[in-house]
């Protein structure tokens, strides 16, 4: 099993460009999020979805979109990204019946 | 937002050094979990404590769920240099969302060989 996986590793963009981060996940997991991490922020939720067909808001969800395609994928999409918005996105998922969060490796976003 | 309070922000310690880390919650939480860290990487999930006054251990890290239920402790033994990283402490409380975690700010350890 890959477990979570997220692509790219690495992007840099302009301001006011759009871009789609991936996330797919093996584990036949329910739930799945979006958070970014920023220094001396934590760990922050953006979007989240706690089974296929359903997404939620989350604490910072202004400039972002999210699809949950399937059981197995969930993107993130910045429409018009802006400096703001340069950050370490991670994916997580999540089975049913616990509360543990299984991370990807993250995504390093920087916009200029 | 609620937030969790956990300390310290960072530790230099000497290889062979026992470390402790805690933190706290102004609400009741129905679960505690401990991740790490390393640079460049995603948390890794260490330990998952669902009971008050549980004391749960992996390998050299030994983690407890308060029983006030509002804190949690993570301590390692006999630091080692592949212990350097950030442990971050998570938790779900009665009143969230169900199954959105709340996290600390992180502890940062460096370790001295």
């Amino acid at each position: 099993n890959a477990g979570v996986t997220q692509t790219p590793k690495f992007q840099v963009l302009k301001t006011g460009q759009s871009m789609t981060l991936q996330c797919a996940q093996d584990m036949n997991h329910n739930s799945m999020y979006w958070y970014r991490q920023d220094p001396g922020m934590g760990l922050r939720l953006i979007y989240y979805s706690a089974s296929e067909g359903t997404t939620d808001k989350g604490e910072v969800p202004n400039g972002y979109n999210v699809s949950r395609l399937n059981k197995r994928e969930f993107s993130l999409r910045l429409e018009s990204a802006a400096p703001s918005q340069t950050s370490v996105y991670f994916c997580a998922s999540r089975p049913g019946p616990t509360y543990e969060q299984y991370f990807g490796p993250g995504t390093r976003l920087t916009v200029t | 937002g609620q937030q969790l309070n956990q300390s310290p922000q960072s530790m230099f310690i000497q290889e062979g050094e026992d470390v402790s880390m805690n933190c706290t919650s102004s609400s009741i939480f129905n679960t505690w979990l401990w991740y790490k860290q390393e640079p460049g990487e995603g948390p890794v999930l260490l330990i998952a404590l669902y009971k008050a006054g549980e004391l749960t251990s992996n390998g050299r890290l030994t983690a407890q769920f308060g029983i006030t239920r509002k804190d949690s402790f993570l301590n390692i033994s006999a630091s080692i240099p592949s212990d350097v990283g950030i442990y971050f402490c998570a938790g779900q409380d009665y009143g969230g969302s169900q199954g959105n975690l709340i996290f600390g700010k992180g502890t940062k350890l460096s370790v001295k060989p």
